[in-house]
C-alpha cells in the first residue's frame, strides 16, 4: 500500500538554527499533506497544512514545501527554538475517499541544543 | 473551546477482556477519527466517524469497533485484547473531515499485561 516515509529519524541542531525535516510520498494521488509536532506525553499538534495545488506555504516561523515531481515535502523551521523539540509527523490525506484517512510517516525525532 | 478529550488518560488491562475508550470532539466539529500509535507501526488509522456513521476504516481486525453518538461524542472498543493491543490511542476531530487538520486529544494509553 502507499505509504509516507521520512529520511531521518533523528535531527540535531543548535538553537537558533534553521532546522530542516524532510517527508517522502509515494501515493501521487495524495491531494493534502500536513505537519504535527508530537511532544512526550501528548497527542499530536498541528503545525502547518499544504495543498497539492500548492508549492509553498508559510507560517510563523515555519514554512512547508511541496515537490510533487519528487513527491517530496519538507518542513522548515526557522531560528529553532529549545521548545522545538520533539517528534515531527508528516501526514497524506490520499483524496482516494471522501472524510479523512491520514497516513503518517515515521517522524523525526528534533533534538535543539542550547 | 475545549479541546478534544479523551477518557480515560490511562488503562491497564489483562488479554482477552475487552475495552472502551471515550472521546468528546471540539465542540461542532463532526468527524471523529481513531490512530493506533506504537513504537513499531507509529500511527496507524483505525476509522472515522461522521454524523453517526463510520466514513473510513484502516486495516484493523473486526475486534476494533466504534460508534459515533449524535453528540458527535465517540467511543472505540476492543475486544478480546492481546499483548499487541498495547498502545497509545488517539482521537482527533475536525469540522467536517475532509482535506482538512485534524485536532487530536492527548490520547488513552492502554497497556495489555
Amino acid at each position: 500500500g502507499e505509504s509516507v516515509g521520512l529520511h531521518l529519524p533523528t535531527l540535531s541542531v543548535q538553537e537558533g538554527d534553521n532546522s530542516i525535516i524532510n517527508c517522502a510520498y509515494s501515493n501521487s494521488a495524495s491531494d493534502y499533506f500536513i505537519w504535527y509536532k508530537q511532544e512526550s506525553g501528548k497527542g499530536p499538534q498541528f503545525i502547518i497544512d499544504i495543498r497539492s495545488n500548492m508549492d509553498k506555504r508559510q507560517g510563523q516561523r515555519v514554512t512547508v514545501l511541496l515537490n510533487k515531481t519528487v513527491k517530496h515535502l519538507s518542513l522548515q523551521i526557522a531560528a529553532t527554538q529549545p521548545g522545538d523539540s520533539a517528534v515531527y509527523f508528516c501526514a497524506e490525506n490520499s483524496g482516494e475517499t471522501s472524510g479523512s484517512r491520514l497516513t503518517f510517516g515515521e517522524g523525526t525525532q528534533l533534538t535543539v541544543n542550547p | 473551546k475545549a479541546g478534544v478529550t479523551q477518557t480515560p488518560r490511562y488503562l491497564i488491562k489483562t488479554r482477552g477482556q475487552q475495552v472502551t475508550l471515550s472521546c468528546s470532539p471540539i465542540s461542532g466539529h463532526r468527524s471523529v477519527s481513531w490512530y493506533q500509535q506504537t513504537p513499531g507501526q507509529g500511527l496507524q488509522f483505525l476509522f472515522e466517524y461522521f454524523s453517526e456513521t463510520q466514513r473510513n476504516k484502516g486495516n484493523f481486525p473486526g475486534r476494533f469497533s466504534g460508534r459515533q453518538f449524535s453528540n458527535s461524542r465517540s467511543e472505540m472498543n476492543v475486544s478480546t485484547l492481546e499483548l499487541g493491543d498495547s498502545a497509545l490511542y488517539l482521537c482527533a476531530s475536525s469540522l467536517d473531515g475532509a482535506n482538512e487538520k485534524l485536532f487530536f486529544g492527548s490520547g488513552t494509553q492502554l497497556s495489555v499485561l
